[in-house]
């Protein structure tokens, strides 16, 4: 089955700079990864996905980057803020799939 | 309802006792899903309805859970002779459609503490 991993588990940035989350997934018929932000006692909310059929995609300050044949993607956030504080999580399913497999989470917190 | 609303927010049993988790999708949402949740851990699959019919329950732990949908609306998560590992947060999800690549939708969570 899908095995999906991420990293950095903590990551501590200024106000203003990028932050960067990386997943990589082990299923090569994984073909959707979408990213979960959790705030603290809140449920996980969708902020971005993407398809295996393009290699970016980008949302005002987010974007994701998928490298298929490496079998990995990544979240970049620019211009941090402190709201932009929360765990995220990265997931990897396929279209005939029935479940999300979700990475262990990314800790962000961002200095004001 | 406005979003997926999961009832009790939390629950605290002692080991060996029954517990029931309630979710109650969005309306319309044809997909639901049952995901565990452990501290400092991703959401873990445990099963997924399409109407009424469980279509995937691979992620159940064992035969102690179990979970039923019968009008294809509200589901619930039953847990049987309740152990200090089954302590986590259980989130249900909903989505609109087949499969599960589109945008889920979580609850808050029932937070279950076994003693």
């Amino acid at each position: 089955g899908e095995n999906v991993e991420q990293h950095p588990s903590t990551l501590s940035v200024q106000e203003g700079d990028s932050a960067v989350i990386k997943c990589t997934y082990s299923d090569s018929a994984s073909n959707y990864f979408p990213w979960y932000k959790q705030e603290l006692g809140k449920r996980p909310q969708l902020i971005i996905d993407i398809r295996s059929n393009v290699g970016e995609k980008k949302d005002q300050r987010i974007a994701v980057t998928l490298n298929k044949t490496a079998k990995h993607f990544s979240l970049h956030i620019t211009e941090t803020q402190p709201e932009d504080s929360a765990v995220y999580f990265c997931a990897a399913t396929h279209q005939d799939g029935n479940k999300l497999v979700f990475g262990a989470g990314t800790i962000l917190r961002v200095k004001s | 309802g406005a979003g997926v609303s999961q009832t009790p927010s939390n629950k605290v049993t002692e080991k060996g006792k029954y517990v029931e988790l309630r979710c109650d999708p969005i309306s319309g949402h044809t997909a639901l899903y049952w995901y565990r949740q452990s501290l400092g851990q991703g959401p873990e699959f445990l099963i997924y309805f399409q109407g009424t019919g469980a279509a995937d329950d691979s992620g159940l732990p064992n035969d102690r859970f179990f979970a039923v949908r019968p009008e294809g609306s509200v589901s619930t998560l039953k847990i049987q002779r309740t152990e200090r590992g089954d302590s986590a947060v259980y989130l249900c999800a909903s989505s609109f459609g087949q499969g599960s690549t589109g945008e889920l939708f979580f609850g808050e969570g029932s937070r279950l503490t076994v003693l």
